[in-house]
């Protein structure tokens, strides 16, 4: 069981647009920054957004976060079939003294 | 550019230590930390711990103390992770990443290896 909680799967069509959401408490993500992690099949993840709505050079605009209390939300438009991947949402907990991350969620492009 | 490369895959008995290495290059390694990262066979990812490459500052998983150890040889910009006793569900794909945070513990997760295969098996 995850510290943080994201939706197993989504899906939605090419061209389309997804949001992946990731739940947590006040000890990590309500006081402290969101990243997120793209994992392609049988690859190393790689950094899609830091500091809650931040995106490395190199990562389009396509790719977006937010961040709202104890919340955090992964948006991707304009989907393309290799856009399908795993996602991981991350943070640091202040209570466990841990880094934590939400258990994923398996994008499908249809 | 960027890049960490990480010693080869491994098979180690149950009860027996593992130690993987994670060699930085394309930047200044005692600028920044390096985190570990694990992900068993269909799993998920679980962070192991993080240590700072300016003064060798560690920050462990709670559930890892007393097993993991991580340090840094800055001459060769090269960092160990050794995870002791192991067990059959230490099994995983580990991986070493630039971690954003570099003395005061992780923040973020730059740049990853390429992952490490560990198999404990009997």
């Amino acid at each position: 069981q995850s510290v943080l909680t994201q939706p197993p799967s989504v899906s939605a069509a090419p061209g389309q647009k997804v949001t992946i959401s990731c739940s947590g408490s006040s000890s990590n993500i309500g006081n402290n920054y969101v990243s997120w992690y793209q994992q392609l099949p049988g690859t190393a993840p790689k950094l899609l957004i830091y500091e809650n709505n931040k995106r490395p050079s190199g990562i389009p605009d396509r790719f977006s976060g937010s961040k709202s209390g104890t919340s955090a939300t992964l948006g991707i438009t304009g989907l393309q079939t290799g856009d399908e991947a795993d996602y991981y949402c991350g943070t640091w907990d202040s209570s466990l003294s841990d880094w934590v991350f939400g258990g994923g969620t398996k994008l499908t492009v249809l | 550019q960027v890049q960490l490369v990480q010693s080869g895959a491994e098979v180690k008995k149950p009860g027996a230590s593992v130690k993987v290495s994670c060699k930085a290059s394309g930047y200044t390694f005692t600028s920044y930390g390096i985190s570990w990262v694990r992900q068993a066979p269909g799993q998920g990812l679980e962070w192991m711990g993080w240590i700072s490459a300016y003064n060798g500052n560690t920050n462990y998983a709670q559930k890892l103390q007393g097993r993991v150890t991580m340090t840094t040889d800055t001459s060769t910009s090269t960092a160990y992770m050794e995870l002791r006793s192991l067990r059959s569900d230490d099994t995983a794909v580990y991986y070493c990443a630039r971690d954003r945070g570099a003395v005061a513990g992780p923040e973020y997760f730059q740049h990853w290896g390429q992952g490490t295969l560990v198999t404990v098996s009997s």
